[in-house]
């Protein structure tokens, strides 16, 4: 099974800042790859697919990016509603797998 | 409205079984593939099977091969998850979500059900 590691597990942060979060993959493949946000009490979010592809509503402040055995989330500014704990998953292969989740909290 | 609602959790003791359900509608439901995800207390997400649209292929996490089955009935637009043999460590809110086409990737979610194994 493709093991995801996320990096860093928690970060504070202010608003306005930018934000990366990385997902580090035990073995490599090409874009198979998404990104969720999740706050606390609701079901996650789909933010991103394919490593890079917004979804739609989702707003132009988050980016995904990498290939291989590494991939990114950005926030180019966070704003107050971004304070949530952020999941990756591979969908390269079964079984599917996530990361262990990087929490943003308010500095 | 596209919308998914799980039913069925609750405590159960260790060793018993639990059927959950999901009832989903505002989609096609027997065109897609089905998928179960939990999330212990205070943890991360964690994938646990996924179902095709027609119900043909399943695909199991290893913890729970042998003791969990997924099914789905497509004139009810429903997904079941029966759970056999719990433990402890199954305790965790169970969601259920619809499968994109094109990648596997859960583009809608459920809220969730909460099974406890504790005796």
């Amino acid at each position: 099974a493709i093991q995801l590691t996320q990096s860093p597990s928690s970060l504070s942060a202010s608003v306005g800042d930018r934000v990366t979060i990385t997902c580090r993959a035990s073995q490599g493949f090409s874009s198979a790859l998404a990104w969720y946000q999740q706050k606390p009490g609701e079901a996650p979010k789909l933010l991103i697919s394919h490593a890079s592809n917004l979804e739609s509503g989702v707003p132009s402040r988050f980016s995904g990016s990498g290939s291989g055995t590494d991939f990114t989330l950005t926030i180019s500014s966070l704003q107050p509603e971004d304070f949530a704990t952020y999941y990756c998953q591979q969908f390269n292969n079964y079984p599917l797998t996530f990361g262990g989740g990087t929490k943003v909290e308010i500095k | 409205e596209v919308q998914l609602v799980e039913s069925g959790g609750g405590l159960v003791q260790p060793g018993g079984s639990l059927r959950l359900s999901c009832a989903s509608s505002g989609f096609t439901f027997s065109s897609y593939a089905m998928s179960w995800v939990r999330q212990a207390p205070g943890k991360g997400l964690e994938w646990v099977s996924a179902l095709t649209g027609s119900g043909s292929t399943t695909y199991y996490t290893d913890s729970v091969k042998g003791r969990f089955t997924i099914s789905r009935d497509n004139s009810k637009s429903t997904l079941y998850l029966q759970m056999n043999s719990l433990r402890a460590e199954d305790t965790a809110v169970y969601h259920c979500a619809k499968v994109r086409h094109g990648g596997d990737v859960f583009d809608i979610w459920g809220q969730g059900t909460m099974v406890t194994v504790s005796s």
